[in-house]
């Protein structure tokens, strides 16, 4: 079962544009975290987001929290060609071990 | 600096036919998890490890089985590979609770 569920599932930007990526899940969580994967790749964490968080920044990267609507966003800002890549968001459902539960992920391509 | 390495990285089996793949971390972290990656589908969890010598099962156990004898080390075996087990397979570990995975490149296997 998918938890979380990206939006768009795909996304086509100009270098220097902004991309942002939304994720919808259905349970309590105590964190949720999104990931990086480029073609033929593993997963590259990026940041981790805690329930009682609201927002975190990471150098270009911003990503906010709203535990009342379940959803989360991810921004990139002034996006590069090798920004291109799958991203994942995935929450850790509350109840321990870190189980992750990963959505299908949002395709971006960034075209210098 | 390694992280998380797997092992092999691609393999072709028969339907039938058994094999092991291996997981290696040099974190010392506790908890090790093997997911499946199919088109579409995004990321689901086979089983899981909280430390040496636990597992306990995911989401898609069925088919699979592992173990966890040494910290460092999480396994994972198909006892009779079937055509449904073709898949891109990863392991990933983390410290514990509310930590972003480390994954390994994953394994492509297919059964033919």
């Amino acid at each position: 079962s998918q938890q979380g569920e990206e939006d768009p599932q795909a996304l086509s930007i100009q270098e220097g544009e902004n991309a942002t990526m939304n994720c919808s899940y259905k349970t309590s969580i105590n964190n949720l975290q999104w990931y990086r994967q480029n073609s033929g790749r593993g997963l590259v964490h990026l940041i981790l987001i805690r329930s009682n968080e609201r927002e975190k920044h990471s150098g270009r990267l911003r990503v906010t929290l709203d535990t009342s609507k379940k959803s989360s966003s991810l921004l990139i800002t002034a996006s590069r060609a090798a920004d291109t890549a799958s991203y994942f968001c995935a929450t850790g459902p509350s109840g321990g071990y870190n189980k992750l539960i990963f959505g299908a992920g949002t395709r971006l391509a960034v075209h210098p | 600096n390694a992280g998380v390495t797997q092992t092999p990285k691609f393999r072709v089996l028969k339907t039938g036919q058994s094999m092991t793949l291996l997981c290696a971390q040099d974190m010392n972290h506790e908890y090790m998890y093997w997911y499946r990656q199919d088109p579409g589908m995004g990321l689901r969890l086979i089983h899981y490890s909280v430390g040496e010598g636990t597992t306990a099962k995911g989401e898609v156990p069925d088919g699979y089985n592992v173990s966890r004898l040494k910290k460092q080390n999480f396994l994972l075996g198909l006892e009779s590979a079937a055509p449904s087990q073709t898949s891109v397979y990863f392991c990933a570990s983390s410290r514990t609770d509310n930590y972003g995975y480390t994954f390994g490149s994953g394994t492509r296997l297919t059964v033919v």
